[in-house]
């Protein structure tokens, strides 16, 4: 079945450091590929996506390259600030049919942004 | 645009009460709405899924006759977790997708239960 494995950990930087949470999945045919990320006490909010191979989707400074070669779509962002502290979540979304689909959430990489 | 609601955000009730939790989408008709379940510092599980005007698909292992769904219209779906104890203590997230925005989930807020 489709899943998704990301880096654990916590990730603890000093603002302005670069930032990447690596991201792998294992889905057959061809999935669109999600970034989400969950400030304390909050729901989910897309931070970006990629419904392709090769695309790129970007939001806020963060950046991910949907790469199917490797089956990776890792997160980066070259200047992190403590507003970004938050729980990353990378996930795949397989439709599977005319009105579900399947989404799959990693296990999420919490960030913790230090002045 | 496609903005999802929940509520209430968060509640506390007594152990052998019901619970029941709304999801709405606000500016979109949802044809198909999600349940999620997280528990504390991990990541969201699946519980359902709901088509509007149609009995609700549970994951396996998740108790169909405890939390009882409902898509009765195309903007609200609702949660209701009966004769609830400790243990269902946890966030619950809804998600909606709509006719557009293919592959693509708007999530909700959340709903924080805890059951004493």
């Amino acid at each position: 079945g489709n899943s998704v494995t990301q880096m654990e950990g916590p990730v603890t930087l000093s603002e302005e450091a670069f930032l990447t949470i690596n991201c792998t999945y294992t889905a057959t045919g061809y999935p669109s590929l999600f970034w989400y990320v969950q400030y304390p006490g909050e729901g989910l909010q897309l931070l970006l996506k990629a419904t392709k191979a090769d695309d790129k989707g970007s939001n806020k400074g963060f950046e991910a390259t949907y790469r199917k070669e490797t089956t990776s779509f890792h997160l980066e962002k070259g200047s992190v600030q403590v507003s970004d502290s938050a729980v990353y979540f990378c996930a795949l979304s397989d439709r599977s049919d005319n009105y579900g689909q399947n989404f799959v959430f990693g296990p999420g990489t919490r960030l913790s942004v230090l002045p | 645009g496609a903005v999802v609601s929940q509520h209430p955000s968060w509640v506390i009730c007594k152990s052998g009460t019901s619970v029941k939790i709304e999801c709405r989408s606000l500016d979109f008709q949802a044809t198909t709405m999600f349940w999620y379940r997280q528990f504390p510092k991990q990541s969201l599980m699946l519980m359902a899924t709901s088509n509007e005007g149609s009995k609700a698909t549970y994951e396996q292992g998740v108790e169909k006759d405890k939390f009882l769904i409902n898509h009765a219209s195309l903007t609200l779906s609702t949660l209701t977790v009966t004769s609830a104890h400790p243990e269902d203590s946890s966030f619950y997230i809804c998600s909606a997708k709509g006719l557009a925005g293919v592959n693509e989930q708007y999530f909700g807020p959340g709903t924080r239960l805890t059951v004493t």
